[in-house]
C-alpha cells in the first residue's frame, strides 16, 4: 500500500545549527503533510502543516517545504536548541476519503549536541 | 496546547485481565482517533470515530474495542490482555469541517505493560 517514509533515523546537530529532517512520501493522492514532533514518553505536539497547493510555509523558526514533483517533504529548524530533541514524524492525508485518518512515517531521531 | 487526556499514564497488568484505557477531551470535537505506537516506531491507527455512537476499525487490525457514547469520551478495552498488547496507545482527536478539521491534537499517552 502506500507509506510515507522517512530517509534518516537519526540526526545529530550542534546547538545552533540549522536542523534539515527529510521525509518522502508516495501516496499522489495526498493534498495535506503535518509534522509531529515527540518527546520522550509524551504524545506527538503539532508543529506546522501544509496543503499541496503550496511549496513552502514558515512558522515560529520552522519551515516546511513540499516538492511535489518528487514527492519530497522537509522540515528546518533553524538555530536548533537542545528543547528540539525528540523524535520528528511526517504525516500524510489523502485528498479523497480517509476522512481525518493520517499515515505516519516511521519517525527521525534529533539529537541535539552542545 | 490541546485538551485531551489520557488515564492511565503507565499500567502493569497480568495476562488475562481487563483493562479499559479513559481518554477525554474537552474541545468539542466530533473525530476521535486511537493509535498504538512501539518504541521507536510510527504510529498506526487502530480505531477511529466520527462522532456519538460511530466507531471504525482502523488500519492496524486490533483485539481491543471502543465505544463513542459522549462526544467528550472515547474509551478503549481490551477484554483479556496478552503480552503482545504491550505498546502505548495514543488517543487523539479534531474537528470536523475541511476547513479545520485536519489537524488532529494527540493526548499524552498510555504505556501498557501485560506481564
Amino acid at each position: 500500500g502506500e507509506s510515507v517514509g522517512l530517509h534518516l533515523p537519526t540526526l545529530s546537530v550542534q546547538e545552533g545549527d540549522n536542523s534539515i529532517i527529510n521525509c518522502a512520501y508516495s501516496n499522489s493522492a495526498s493534498d495535506y503533510f503535518i509534522w509531529y514532533k515527540q518527546e520522550s514518553g509524551k504524545g506527538p505536539q503539532f508543529i506546522i502543516d501544509i496543503r499541496s497547493n503550496m511549496d513552502k510555509r514558515q512558522g515560529q523558526r520552522v519551515t516546511v517545504l513540499l516538492n511535489k514533483t518528487v514527492k519530497h517533504l522537509s522540515l528546518q529548524i533553524a538555530a536548533t536548541q537542545p528543547g528540539d530533541s525528540a523524535v520528528y514524524f511526517c504525516a500524510e492525508k489523502p485528498r479523497t476519503g480517509g476522512g481525518n485518518k493520517l499515515t505516519f512515517g516511521t519517525g527521525t531521531q534529533l539529537k541535539v549536541e552542545l | 496546547e490541546a485538551d485531551i487526556y489520557q488515564t492511565p499514564r503507565y499500567l502493569v497488568i497480568g495476562t488475562g485481565k481487563k483493562i479499559t484505557l479513559e481518554c477525554s477531551q474537552t474541545m468539542g470535537h466530533d473525530k476521535m482517533y486511537w493509535y498504538q505506537q512501539d518504541p521507536g516506531m510510527e504510529l498506526h491507527l487502530i480505531h477511529y470515530s466520527y462522532g456519538v455512537n460511530s466507531t471504525e476499525k482502523g488500519d492496524l487490525s486490533s483485539e481491543s474495542t471502543v465505544s463513542r457514547i459522549r462526544t467528550e469520551h472515547f474509551p478503549l478495552t481490551l477484554e483479556s490482555a496478552r503480552p503482545s498488547h504491550t505498546s502505548q496507545y495514543l488517543c487523539a482527536s479534531s474537528e470536523s469541517g475541511a476547513a479545520s478539521g485536519n489537524t488532529i491534537y494527540f493526548g499524552e499517552g498510555s504505556w501498557l505493560t501485560v506481564v
